[in-house]
């Protein structure tokens, strides 16, 4: 069984540049959250999909966006980059809703300079 | 607000020195609270899910323990291989997402 997926592992932007980062979930699951954790830092929680519908979101501006596609993959989009958005997006799936436990991928890193 | 607090925030033991963790959190209504292990660069690897107070899950050397205002993972005999960031977080009733400690860094010497 294949676990949680991100592309790509690593990446460098400039500041106002938008970027795009991809997780694929683990077989059968159809939730998919999204984290952003700085260095030194717990993750902090972006949004979660669940069936292709935004399903909540934390304390992030709308500049932070996302997808999820009808295969249950999903994508984090980030406009207008500013320096403080460095840091590893962690991308977590699990089987539904009602199922607590997230398992997650190895994260993208993120550097804004 | 959720809040969760994790302490100490870095440990250093010898090899085969038993220890804990500990994780202190408020929420409204506990869902379930996590325990994750995370190496340098890398993803959050799932350890245990506990769901009410009294509960205790074990894996190879680690047990996890939880009351009504905290958790305790045990590492009994840890060895270099257990050195990681050991990461909490709860989910309330309410709504689904984590909130994450700032971990505890786990440093086993030989």
């Amino acid at each position: 069984e294949t676990g949680v997926t991100q592309s790509p592992t690593h990446l460098i932007k400039t500041r106002g540049q938008q970027v795009t980062l991809r997780c694929s979930s683990q077989s059968g699951h159809n939730t998919v959250s999204w984290y952003q954790q700085a260095l030194g830092q717990g993750p902090q929680f972006i949004f979660q999909y669940y069936r292709e519908e935004e399903n909540g979101r934390g304390n992030f501006p709308p500049r932070f966006s996302g997808l999820q596609f009808p295969n249950y993959s999903s994508e984090l989009n980030v406009n207008a980059l500013e320096l403080d958005d460095s840091a590893l997006y962690l991308c977590a799936s699990r089987p539904g809703l009602a199922e607590e436990t997230q398992y997650f991928g190895p994260g993208t890193r993120l550097l804004v300079l | 607000e959720d809040q969760v607090t994790q302490s100490p925030e870095a440990l250093r033991l010898q090899e085969g020195e038993s220890s804990s963790l500990n994780c202190s959190y408020t929420v409204s209504g506990l869902r379930g609270l996590f325990w994750y292990r995370q190496d340098p660069g890398k993803g959050p690897e799932f350890l245990f899910t506990l769901y009410s107070a009294g509960e205790e899950k074990e894996k190879e050397r680690l047990k996890a323990t939880l009351t009504k205002k905290e958790s305790f993972l045990h590492i009994t005999a840890p060895k270099p291989e257990d050195s990681a960031t050991y990461l909490c977080a709860v989910q309330d009733t309410g709504f689904q997402k984590l909130v994450f400690g700032t971990g505890t860094r786990l440093l086993v010497s030989p």
